[in-house]
């Protein structure tokens, strides 16, 4: 069966640090990758999303940058946070429809509180 | 960009209650999926549809694929406290099936 591991569930860090969340999926092969942030009780904003392997759309001007090093990593990054990158951070798979279905799946999110 | 409209927003309602809500699209979708997040967590999966005019159900959930094929419905029958939560609806668009999500309804259930 396909899992998804998302880390760290919580992370603090001060302005101007870098930033890398990791996310992984096991038991599909050619997955899209998706990641999200969502404030408070908001809707899901998408960030970045990736078809295959350093292929890499990103949907909102921002100060994050994505890379998917391997077909089933995906990993968020920064130079330097800002305060406004708080925020609850979610990774996602969905099938391609092409070997299956285009459902998504969801890691256990990240909370990025930025002091 | 391409949207998905939820209402509603949100909702604040007694134990016991059903629910309606639906989701529209000024757009096509070949398959329409409702995702129900727990505070502090990621979305989960409730139903999928994948044919127009299909009705599902999961439980004390219902949802419908609309005819026209721009828009779905989800019912929850007879609401608990652990209902709690934001739905989402969501729909694959062009030829990479890039899921695109809607702007969720928030459900408040009061014992």
């Amino acid at each position: 069966s396909q899992t998804i591991h998302q880390w760290p569930a919580t992370l603090v860090q001060p302005v101007g640090s870098p930033l890398s969340l990791e996310c992984t999926v096991e038991g599909t092969s050619n997955p899209n990758l998706y990641w999200y942030r969502q404030a408070a009780g908001r809707g899901l904003q998408l960030l970045f999303y990736s078809v295959g392997i350093g292929q890499i759309s990103s949907e909102v001007p921002q100060n994050l940058s994505a890379s998917r090093p391997q077909d089933r990593q995906f990993i968020l990054s920064s130079k330097k946070l800002l305060l406004s990158d708080s925020g609850f951070y979610l990774c996602a798979w969905s099938g391609t429809g092409r070997t299956g279905g285009t459902e998504a799946f969801f890691g256990q999110g990240t909370r990025l509180t930025v002091v | 960009g391409q949207q998905l409209n939820q209402s509603p927003q949100s909702m604040f309602i007694q134990e016991g209650e059903d629910v309606s809500m639906n989701c529209t699209s000024s757009s096509i979708f070949n398959t329409w999926l409702w995702y129900k997040q727990d505070p502090g967590e990621g979305p989960v999966l409730l139903i999928a549809l994948y044919k127009a005019g299909e009705l599902t159900s999961n439980g004390r959930l219902t949802a419908q694929f609309g005819i026209t094929r721009k828009d779905s419905f989800l019912n929850i029958s007879a609401s608990i406290p652990s209902d709690v939560g934001i739905y989402f609806c969501a729909g694959p668009r062009g030829a990479t099936n890039k899921l695109i999500f809607g702007t969720g309804t928030l459900l408040a259930v009061q014992p």
